[in-house]
Formats: C-alpha cells, structure tokens, sequence
C-alpha cells in the first residue's frame, strides 16, 4: 500500500479562495515533499519540508507538518486559474534515503 | 527544466512482447526512478536506482525489469507487456538522498 494518502480526493474553489488539502502517511520520516502535476505533464516540485520543521512557506504556499500525528496540509491562498492541477504528497522514509514514495494526489479546480 | 528525456513518448504494443522504455539525463544526478501512474493510485514507484548498476525494487516490480549501466541512462523493460500495464510511466532523477526529484514528460503506454 502507499505510503501517503491525500484528503480530498478533489477539491473545486473560486479564484480568490483557498485551498486546503492534506496528506497522512503511515512511517516515521525524513521529509515529506509536495508535488504539482497539470494536466498531461510530468511532476513538479513545490516544497520540502524536513521532520524537525513545524512550518515552511513558499509564495503563496504554506505547508505544515505534524510528526505525532503523521500528517501534513499544503494550503495555497489566493488561488488561480493556473493553481488548477493535481497535487501530491511524498515521503522519504527515516533510513530510506532513495525510495520516494507518492500519495494519490488531490485535483484542485479553480473557477475563473 | 532538468534535463530529463523519456522516450518513446507514446507506444502501443501488444500483449506478450517486450517493451523498453529509457530515460536519459544529463544532470549526472545520482538516482533515478520509475513510477507509473493510474487514475485513482497517484505515482507507483516501480524500480529505482541509486548508482550505476545498482537498482532495486519498488512496490510494484513484478513484470519489470530495469538496467542502468551508465550515469544518464535508465531503461525499464516490460518482459512480457500485459493490458494491467497500460499506464503512463514517469522517470524521475535526484540529485542525493533525500532531496527533491525531477520529473521527466511520461511515457503514455497502451498494451493492446
């Protein structure tokens, strides 16, 4: 089984608003990475947060990460038309330093 | 954009013959992936390798195989191609452990 699981599976807002989506995994881990896809490309990497790291931000991303309760939220505020996509979350494992293991991801849709 | 290329870029075989895929980068980076991706189980690691000729299994190796004998190229063989293997499949490179991975444009795969 994966060892990331997103929530929810999809997510439709209004340009403007934000959008939440979470992720849980099951081990301890290293780091746990976020993940852009649009439609027909390839993945593309948003942020990295360590397991020592409570709260990163990027732009208009914000990613938190709770360790005891292994789990994780990617907030994009103000979102836009070009926020449409599917995103994912990673993890690499404590001791696992080249197996990156994927979530199913969440398609976020964006309302002009 | 990492210097990743995925080739072919879209294949239709028939069932029971042998399909390879390759990757090729030139970022000398140390590790590569391949996952494949189906609608509702996000990106499924398949085989990774964390230096020349040394590869291991993912979490869906069966009826895969994969060679890396120089830095940039990372081949994956389908030995036997079967209609549970249409997907798109994606290469990923990282540069270390740990770190964020670059994605490559897919390989969309139809076994006919």
């Amino acid at each position: 089984s994966q060892q990331g699981e997103e929530d929810p599976q999809a997510l439709s807002i209004q340009e403007g608003e934000n959008a939440t989506m979470n992720c849980s995994y099951k081990t301890s881990i290293n780091n746990l990475q976020w993940y852009r896809q649009n439609s027909g490309r390839g993945l593309v990497h948003l942020i990295l947060i360590r397991s020592n790291e409570r709260e990163k931000h990027s732009g208009r991303l914000r990613v938190t990460l709770d360790t005891s309760k292994k789990s994780s939220s990617l907030l994009i505020t103000a979102s836009r038309a070009a926020d449409t996509a599917s995103y994912f979350c990673a993890t690499f494992e404590v001791g696992n330093d080249y197996k990156l293991s994927f979530g199913a991801g969440t398609t976020v849709t964006v309302r002009a | 954009d990492a210097g990743i290329t995925q080739s072919p870029r879209h294949k239709v075989t028939e069932t029971g013959t042998p399909v390879t895929l390759r990757c090729h980068q030139t970022e000398n980076h140390r590790y590569m992936y391949w996952y494949r991706q189906d609608p509702g189980h996000g990106l499924r690691l398949i085989h990774y390798s964390y230096g020349v000729k040394d590869t291991d299994k993912g979490e869906v190796s069966d009826g895969y195989s994969v060679s890396r004998s120089k830095t940039e190229d990372f081949l994956l063989t389908l030995e036997s191609a079967t209609s549970s293997q249409t997907s798109v499949y994606f290469c990923a490179i990282s540069e270390s452990g740990f770190a964020e991975a670059f994605f490559g444009q897919g390989t969309r795969l139809t076994v006919v």
